[in-house]
């Protein structure tokens, strides 16, 4: 069964400094992985992918991650973290059709 | 910009009560989800429906909860008895037909038991 390992429930960085957030999967067949954010009490919004291809994903607000299958890892990167970015950040992996999550990383952002 | 429309966005209510959500997909989703987040952790899915199917519910607590779909565009969740481990945000996702991958999640319903 698939499942995502997020490394850290709470990670914090200062404004411009660089952003973080690891994601481990276990997966006995190419698995199709996601990173959502959540900002408090909304729901989910989709940051970016990985399906097929290129392993690097770029995704919305200036994030994105690398698929290594060799690492079994799919970490959420960002150069700059802006005050905004400061969400909860849930890694998922597909299984049998269905979405599989991590149990998220808070982010805060210092000035 | 379509969205996933769920109501109400809170709810406080007594155990042993009953309680109501209620979402609308995105026009054209055939699929709907319904997922459940306790404060700390992911979500997890309760229940999945294509059309007006459920096509798992492996995950849900038939003795309390129940979900229905009946023609196939909303749908509500029920749970009765409400027991205070139920509190939690319910969620609510669609897709379009064999589009797992692309979910579209609302803004969630807040539910707290006292």
């Amino acid at each position: 069964a698939q499942s995502v390992t997020q490394l850290g429930s709470h990670v914090s960085v200062s404004e411009g400094a660089l952003v973080l957030l690891r994601c481990n999967y276990s997966s006995s067949v190419p698995p199709y992985l996601f990173w959502y954010v959540q900002y408090p009490n909304q729901g989910l919004q989709l940051l970016l992918k990985y399906t097929t291809g290129a392993t690097l994903v770029k995704g919305i607000n200036g994030f994105e991650a690398e698929f290594k299958k060799s690492e079994t890892s799919f970490h959420l990167t960002k150069p700059s973290a802006h005050m905004s970015d400061a969400a909860e950040y849930f890694c998922a992996v597909t299984q049998g059709g269905k979405l599989i999550f991590g149990q998220g990383t808070e982010l805060s952002v210092k000035p | 910009e379509a969205e996933v429309a769920q109501s109400p966005r809170y709810k406080i209510t007594e155990k042993s009560q009953a309680v109501a959500f209620w979402c609308d997909p995105i026009s054209g989703h055939a699929t709907l989800y319904w997922y459940r987040q306790i404060l700390g952790q992911g979500p997890e899915l309760l229940v999945q429906f294509q059309d007006e199917s459920v096509v798992d519910d492996s995950q849900l607590p038939k003795d309390r909860f129940s979900a229905e779909r009946l023609k196939g565009v909303d749908s509500t969740l029920k749970i009765q008895p409400a027991e205070l481990g139920d509190s939690a945000m319910y969620l609510c996702a669609s897709s379009l037909r064999g589009k797992n991958n692309e979910q579209f999640f609302g803004p969630g319903t807040r539910l707290t038991v006292l």
